[in-house]
């Protein structure tokens, strides 16, 4: 069964204390591992699509990196403004669909 | 319009109730998702479009539940008796087709009373 696990559920840091959020993949066949953020009442936001592994895709303050087993999103220095629950999902090989991690719900403290 | 648009945000029903909620994709997208998030849960995944065609209904949950696309543009997911089980956000999601960013409404709170 196609799964998707992400850690920790939740984290707090202080504004400017680097980390980073874990994405664990296990599926029949990767075509793409995608990360999104979500704020609350609101659908999720797309960041990044990695392909394969080695891959890295940066935007501001985040990272994301691909191995054959996991995802990272990294965060360095962030601000209070990047508080949200960040997504990661697998598409799937021979299907049209994105199986979803539960989430990490981020808190930035000032 | 600018991005995928949900109609309504939230809705109450009573059980027993039918239910409509629709979405608009971003003009031009051939693929159309909708997927089922339960308070606190990631979403999960329900049904596919390609334009007018519904290529993969494995995520409905029960045959209570039926999603169209009959022009290739706006759907409508259809929630028929509806269930308290039933209460989640429903969010539509479209693209251009493989390989793309996969853009997501914001969702309809569905509350099943």
């Amino acid at each position: 069964e196609d799964q998707v696990t992400q850690s920790p559920e939740a984290l707090r840091l202080q504004e400017g204390e680097s980390s980073s959020l874990n994405c664990s993949y296990t599926v029949s066949g990767l075509r793409g591992l995608f990360w999104y953020r979500q704020d609350p009442g609101k659908g999720p936001e797309f960041l990044f699509t990695l392909y394969s592994a080695g891959e890295e895709k940066e935007k501001e303050r985040l990272k994301a990196t691909l191995t054959k087993k996991e995802s990272f999103l990294h965060i360095t220095a962030p601000k209070p403004e990047d508080s949200a629950t960040y997504l990661c999902a697998a598409l799937i090989q021979g299907a049209q669909k994105l199986v979803f991690g539960q989430g990490t719900r981020l808190t930035i403290n000032p | 319009g600018a991005g995928v648009s949900q109609s309504p945000r939230y809705k109450v029903a009573k059980r027993g109730q039918d239910v409509a909620l629709r979405c608009d994709p971003i003009s031009g997208h051939v693929s159309l998702f909708w997927y089922q998030q339960a308070l606190g849960q990631g979403p999960e995944f329900l049904t596919y479009f390609q334009n007018e065609a519904q290529l993969d209904k494995s995520g409905l949950p029960s045959d209570r539940f039926f999603a169209e696309r009959p022009e290739g543009s706006v759907s409508t997911l259809k929630i028929q008796r509806t269930q308290q089980e039933d209460s989640a956000v429903y969010l539509c999601a479209s693209s251009l087709g493989n390989r793309w960013g996969i853009s997501f409404g914001s969702g309809t709170r569905l509350t099943v009373v």
